[in-house]
């Protein structure tokens, strides 16, 4: 079964630090680009970050953009995305996603997502 | 950055109704590289349409995506009570990749 399992979600202080992991299985990992898309509550989707399949390529959004970090350990088939400096209007749930396979890059598998919460 | 508007905010439709979702870009979208997603409460998107036009694996043939320019339309022929939901639109032609706000359709 193509399943994504994200972990690592939590309370913190703001300008604090966490770490979440996406857990990949029943698919080719090293082979597909992967993306980041939170959602704070009761509102939309927002894009975060997409890293390319070898994990040597990263795009991010700018209100992100020098404070997260995307990685992909293809050994460990674990996709990881570092959060400082955290804000509360960081304050959202995590998906990770899979980029379809081939040139488009529309999300066709998703995780249940991890609540990270940034507050005092 | 490509900025995704959607209209209408809240659709009120019944089941056996057609529904007609809108999403306009700021600019050209390369390649029609616009996904489509419905999102049900308390759970992750589900990936509908890609590439404007295809729909994605399993997906019923009540769902359709068109494009004319930047205007794009997701439309469900026939409503059935699992289609009343939030569907949000995303262009992944040129990064930043955004979403549009979504559009709300519920039952009237």
């Amino acid at each position: 079964e193509v399943q994504l399992v994200e972990s690592g979600g939590g309370l913190v202080q703001p300008g604090g630090s966490l770490r979440l992991s996406c857990a990949a299985s029943g698919f080719s990992f090293s082979g597909e680009a992967m993306q980041w898309v939170r959602q704070a509550p009761g509102k939309g989707l927002v894009w975060v970050s997409r890293i390319d399949p070898e994990g040597s390529t990263t795009t991010y959004a700018d209100s992100v953009k020098g404070r997260f970090t995307s990685s992909k350990d293809n050994a460990r088939n674990t996709l990881y995305l570092q959060l400082n400096s955290l804000r509360a209007e960081d304050t959202a749930v995590y998906f990770c996603a899979r980029d379809f396979p081939g040139p488009h890059d529309a999300l066709d598998i998703w995780g249940q997502g991890t609540m990270v919460t940034v507050s005092s | 950055e490509i900025v995704l508007t959607q209209s209408p905010g809240t659709l009120s439709l019944s089941p056996g109704e057609r529904a007609t979702l809108s999403c306009r870009a700021s600019q050209s979208v390369s390649s029609n590289y616009l996904a489509w997603y419905q999102q049900n409460p308390g759970q992750a998107p589900r990936l509908l349409i890609y590439g404007a036009f295809n729909r994605a694996t399993g997906i019923p043939d009540r769902f359709s995506g068109s494009a004319s320019g930047t205007d794009f339309t997701l439309t469900i022929s026939r409503l059935e009570p699992e289609d009343f939901a939030v569907y949000y639109c995303q262009q992944y032609g040129s990064s930043p990749f955004t979403f549009g706000p979504g559009t709300k359709v519920d039952i009237k």
